[in-house]
Order: structure tokens, then C-alpha cells, then sequence
């Protein structure tokens, strides 16, 4: 099983529907990511949690919002889905710092497409 | 802040040819680097990392990457390519501290290895 699994691992939605994937991970991480990738523009940062009462927005947060359930668990949501946000979404996990510094360990991707 | 540039979106190369993977950076502080891996559709998955010390780093299939701080570049080489080496390649920089394992990507060079 994968350490950092990802529902849905496709997903067509129309405009204005409520959307949400879900994270969970077995690595015992206490960092975990959401990003989007957009062909060309390589990988920017939704949200992040670096333990379970700390969310923060990164540079693209505008339209989503997340929890972090558990540290084990952290979703993304698009309240009210606009096309643009056609993206494949990668959720993301590491642990503290030091020699595994800057190492994210990536679930297999959620393709999301907004008719 | 920060900011990666990969100067090439895509390279095609021969089997067995070397190949150069293009990537500079901005900072103005000192910086951690990265290169990630996405093979078709899966998640990326770290191939090296500079941190400190030796400014040459190699993967353990043949990659490697040098640091050059003077002009700012994380190239990525490898001396000849396989088939199997045919994927995304992603850049990325951190500087560690508060930031933690927060990464910003470049766009990516998609490589296609052809027989």
C-alpha cells in the first residue's frame, strides 16, 4: 500500500459543485502539503500544516480551503469549483528537518477537471 | 523570496546519449536544492538534494548535480541516458529555517529518451 494515498484519483465536476480530496498518510509525518500542478508552471503550494492545530496558506490559496483531520489526514476543498481549477493535486508529506530536510514524499496525484 | 527557472520545457535525447537539465535559482539567502523525478503518472519522488558540504551530489542511478552559488545554478546531468529515464524532472529550492520543507518548483523539463 502506498505510505501516502490519495481519493479521487480522478475526478470531473461541473462548475459551482462542492469538491474534496482527501490525504492520508502512513509515514507518520507531521508536515503535510497540498499542491497543484499545471503543465508548465511546475508545482505551487496550496495550503500547509506542519501539525495538526497549524494551517497556513501558501502562494496559490485562494478557492480552496483545507482541514487537517487527525495527522494522519488532511483534505482540500474547492467550495464552489470554477474551471480553472483544472489541475492534477498532489498531496505531500515530510518529517522535521535535519537530514531528511526539504524531502516530500508525494501521494500518486488527484486529476481534477471542472466543466 | 524565492525562485526557480528551468530553462528547458522539454528535452529529446537519444539512449545512451548524455543529457543537461537547466536550472537556476533566485535567493537571497543560502539555500537548500532539489531535484525531483515524476515518472508518468506517479507522484515525484527525490532523486538528490544539496544541502551543504560537497557542491557535487549524485542519485543513485547515474544522476548528478552540482551547485555553483556564483551563478546561482543546480544543473543536473547524467552521462547516458536509459530508456527507463524518461520523465519529468523538477527542480526546487528551499532555505530551510521557518520555512521548513516548504519547496517552490520550477516548471519542470519533461525528457523523452528515444531509442
Amino acid at each position: 500500500d502506498a505510505d501516502v494515498t490519495q481519493t479521487p484519483r480522478n475526478r470531473i465536476t461541473k462548475t459551482g459543485k462542492r469538491i474534496m480530496l482527501e490525504c492520508s498518510q502512513t509515514k507518520g509525518h507531521d508536515r503535510m502539503y497540498w499542491y497543484r500542478q499545471d503543465p508548465g508552471l511546475g508545482l505551487r503550494l496550496i495550503y500547509y500544516s506542519f501539525d495538526v492545530k497549524d494551517i497556513n496558506k501558501g502562494e496559490i490559496s485562494d478557492g480552496y480551503s483545507v482541514s487537517r483531520q487527525a495527522q494522519a489526514k488532511f483534505s482540500l476543498s474547492l467550495e464552489s469549483a470554477i474551471p480553472n481549477q483544472t489541475a492534477l493535486y498532489f498531496c505531500a508529506t515530510s518529517d522535521r528537518q535535519g537530514k531528511l530536510a526539504g524531502e516530500l514524499f508525494f501521494g500518486e496525484g488527484s486529476r481534477l477537471t471542472v466543466l | 523570496a524565492q525562485s526557480v527557472t528551468q530553462l528547458d520545457s522539454q528535452v529529446p535525447v537519444f539512449e545512451e546519449a548524455p543529457v543537461e537539465l537547466r536550472c537556476n535559482y533566485s535567493s537571497s539567502v543560502s539555500v537548500y536544492l532539489f531535484w525531483y523525478v515524476q515518472y508518468p503518472n506517479q507522484g515525484l519522488q527525490l532523486l538528490l538534494k544539496y544541502l551543504s558540504g560537497s557542491t557535487l551530489v549524485e542519485s543513485i542511478n547515474g544522476f548528478e548535480a552540482e551547485f555553483n552559488k556564483s551563478q546561482t545554478s543546480f544543473h543536473l546531468r547524467k552521462p547516458s541516458v536509459h530508456i527507463s529515464d524518461t520523465a519529468e524532472y523538477f527542480c526546487a529550492v528551499t532555505h530551510g529555517g521557518a520555512a521548513g520543507n516548504k519547496l517552490t518548483f520550477g516548471g519542470g523539463t519533461r525528457v523523452l529518451v528515444k531509442p
